[in-house]
C-alpha cells in the first residue's frame, strides 16, 4: 500500500535555529497537507499544497511540494518555543472510494532555550 | 475546534468488553474519519464515511465496527476489546477537499 515517510523522526534545536522536516511518498499525490500536534493535543491543520512545485509561506513556516508531487518539506525559520510539537505530513491520493489521507510518521520537534 | 467533540476523553476497559467511542460534529461535513495513534506508527485510518449510511474500511479496520445513521454522528465500536487496541483514537471531519478537523481524542486503555 501507499507509504508516506518522514525524516527526521526527532529534532532538537536551540531557539533561533532553523528546522526542516521532509516527507516522501511512494506514489504520486494529488495534494499534501501538513498538521501540527502539540504534546497531549490533537493534530491541527496547517496548510494544503496542490500544485507541482508549489511554495507557500505562513510567517516563519515555508512549505514546498515537489515537482513530481511525491515529496514535500516544511521549513521553520528561527524556531521559537511555541513551535514545539510533532509535525505530520499527510498525502492524498485518489482512490475509488474518494480521497483518503495517509499520514507520515511525524517529526517531533523540541526547542531548547 | 469546538465543532467536533469526542467522548469519553479517557476510558479504561477490560479485555473482551465491548466499548463505543462517540464522535459528534456540528458542521454537517460529509466526510468523517476514525484514526488511531500509536508511538512509532503515526496516525492510521480505521474507518471513514463519505455520508450518512456510507462507510468504508481504512488501513486497520479489524476488530472495529462503525455506523453513520446521521450525518453528525460517527461512533466507533470495539466489539471485543484487546490489549493491542490500547491507543489514542481521533475522530475527524472534512469540509470539501480541504484540511481535516480533529476532535480532542479518546485515550483508551484495555487491561
Amino acid at each position: 500500500g501507499q507509504q508516506v515517510m518522514q525524516i527526521p523522526q526527532y529534532q532538537h534545536v536551540q531557539e533561533g535555529e532553523d528546522f526542516t522536516t521532509y516527507c516522501n511518498s511512494s506514489t504520486t499525490l494529488s495534494n499534501i497537507q501538513w498538521y501540527k500536534q502539540r504534546p497531549g493535543g490533537h493534530p491541527v491543520f496547517l496548510i494544503q499544497l496542490v500544485k507541482s512545485g508549489e511554495v507557500k509561506k505562513q510567517k516563519r513556516l515555508t512549505f514546498q511540494f515537489g515537482e513530481a508531487k511525491k515529496n514535500s518539506s516544511l521549513h521553520i525559520t528561527a524556531t521559537q518555543t511555541t513551535d514545539v510539537g510533532t509535525y505530520f505530513c499527510a498525502g492524498n491520493i485518489l482512490t475509488g472510494g474518494g480521497n483518503k489521507l495517509t499520514f507520515g510518521t511525524g517529526t517531533q520537534l523540541k526547542v531548547e532555550l | 475546534d469546538a465543532g467536533i467533540t469526542q467522548s469519553p476523553r479517557y476510558k479504561i476497559t477490560e479485555t473482551g468488553r465491548q466499548v463505543t467511542l462517540m464522535c459528534h460534529q456540528t458542521w454537517s461535513h460529509s466526510y468523517m474519519f476514525w484514526y488511531r495513534q500509536d508511538l512509532g506508527h503515526g496516525l492510521r485510518l480505521i474507518y471513514y464515511s463519505a455520508a450518512a449510511d456510507i462507510t468504508d474500511k481504512g488501513e486497520v479496520p479489524d476488530g472495529y465496527v462503525v455506523s453513520r445513521s446521521k450525518t453528525e454522528n460517527f461512533p466507533l465500536t470495539l466489539e471485543s476489546a484487546t490489549r493491542s487496541q490500547t491507543s489514542v483514537y481521533f475522530c475527524a471531519s472534512r469540509r470539501d477537499d480541504y484540511g481535516y478537523t480533529f476532535g480532542s481524542g479518546t485515550r483508551l486503555t484495555v487491561v
